[in-house]
C-alpha cells in the first residue's frame, strides 16, 4: 500500500447523477492531485492543492469540482458528467516544495462508468 | 510542447527473458526523469528517481540509464517474472512547476509463462 487510499474503486452513474470521489493520504503530505487516466493515453493532471488552496486547474470542465477540507483529505464531486468522462481516476500526494525528488505518491484510482 | 514518447506501446516477452523499454523526451529544462509500474486496475508506483545529472539508477531487476544530451531514457527488466506484467511509464519532471509532472503513455509488458 501507498499510504493513499481511494474511495470508491468502481462507480457506474448516469449523466444526471451527483457523485463524489474521496481521497485521503496518510503520509503527512501537504500537496494532493487529482489525475484523469484514459485508455493508452499518459495521465492528465486535473487539480493540484498545496496546504489546502488549490493552485492548478488544468483546464478542466465545470462539472468536475474539486475540494479539500485539509491536507489529508481531497474530494472531487461529480455532476451532469458525459460519456467521454468515464476514466480511472487517479489520487496523488506529495510534499509541497521545490526538492528535485519530491516524489508523488498515487492512490489506486476510482473507476468511473458514465451511462 | 512538452512531450514524452514511450516505444515500444505493447511488448510479450517469455518469463525468464530481459527487455529494455524506451522514453524520449522533450521537456527542457527538467529536474529528473522517473519509472513508475502500474499494475491492472492499481495506481502507479515508483521504481527509480534520477536527476539531470544521474545517468543510472537500480531497483533490484530494475535497471534505468538516462542520456541527458539525447533526451533518451531506458528501463531495462532483467530475469522477468510473471508479476513484472504491468504497464510501465516514464515521467518527466520540469525545473519550473516542480509538481507538474509530464507522462508518458506507458508500455504494456505481458510476461507470459
Amino acid at each position: 500500500e501507498t499510504g493513499v487510499t481511494q474511495t470508491p474503486r468502481h462507480l457506474v452513474m448516469g449523466m444526471t447523477n451527483k457523485k463524489s470521489l474521496k481521497c485521503e493520504q496518510h503520509l503527512g503530505h501537504n500537496a494532493m492531485y487529482w489525475y484523469k487516466q484514459s485508455a493508452k493515453k499518459p495521465l492528465e493532471l486535473m487539480f493540484v492543492y498545496n496546504f489546502k488552496e488549490q493552485t492548478e486547474n488544468n483546464s478542466v470542465p465545470s462539472r468536475f469540482s474539486p475540494e479539500c477540507p485539509n491536507s489529508s483529505h481531497l474530494f472531487l464531486h461529480l455532476h451532469t458528467l458525459q460519456p467521454e468522462d468515464s476514466a480511472l481516476y487517479l489520487c496523488a500526494s506529495s510534499q509541497a516544495s521545490s526538492g528535485r525528488l519530491n516524489e508523488q505518491f498515487f492512490g489506486p484510482g476510482t473507476r468511473l462508468t458514465v451511462l | 510542447k512538452n512531450q514524452v514518447e514511450q516505444s515500444p506501446q505493447s511488448l510479450i516477452i517469455l518469463e525468464g527473458k530481459n527487455c529494455t523499454l524506451q522514453c524520449n523526451y522533450t521537456v527542457s529544462p527538467f529536474s529528473n526523469l522517473r519509472w513508475y509500474k502500474q499494475d491492472t486496475g492499481r495506481g502507479p508506483v515508483s521504481l527509480t528517481i534520477m536527476t539531470f545529472s544521474e545517468n543510472t539508477k537500480s531497483n533490484g531487476r530494475y535497471t534505468a540509464t538516462l542520456d541527458a544530451d539525447t533526451k533518451q531514457s531506458s528501463l531495462h527488466i532483467t530475469a522477468s517474472q510473471l508479476s513484472d506484467s504491468a504497464s510501465y511509464i516514464c515521467v518527466v519532471s520540469p525545473q519550473s512547476g516542480y509538481n507538474k509532472l509530464i507522462f508518458g503513455a506507458g508500455t504494456r509488458l505481458a510476461v507470459h509463462p
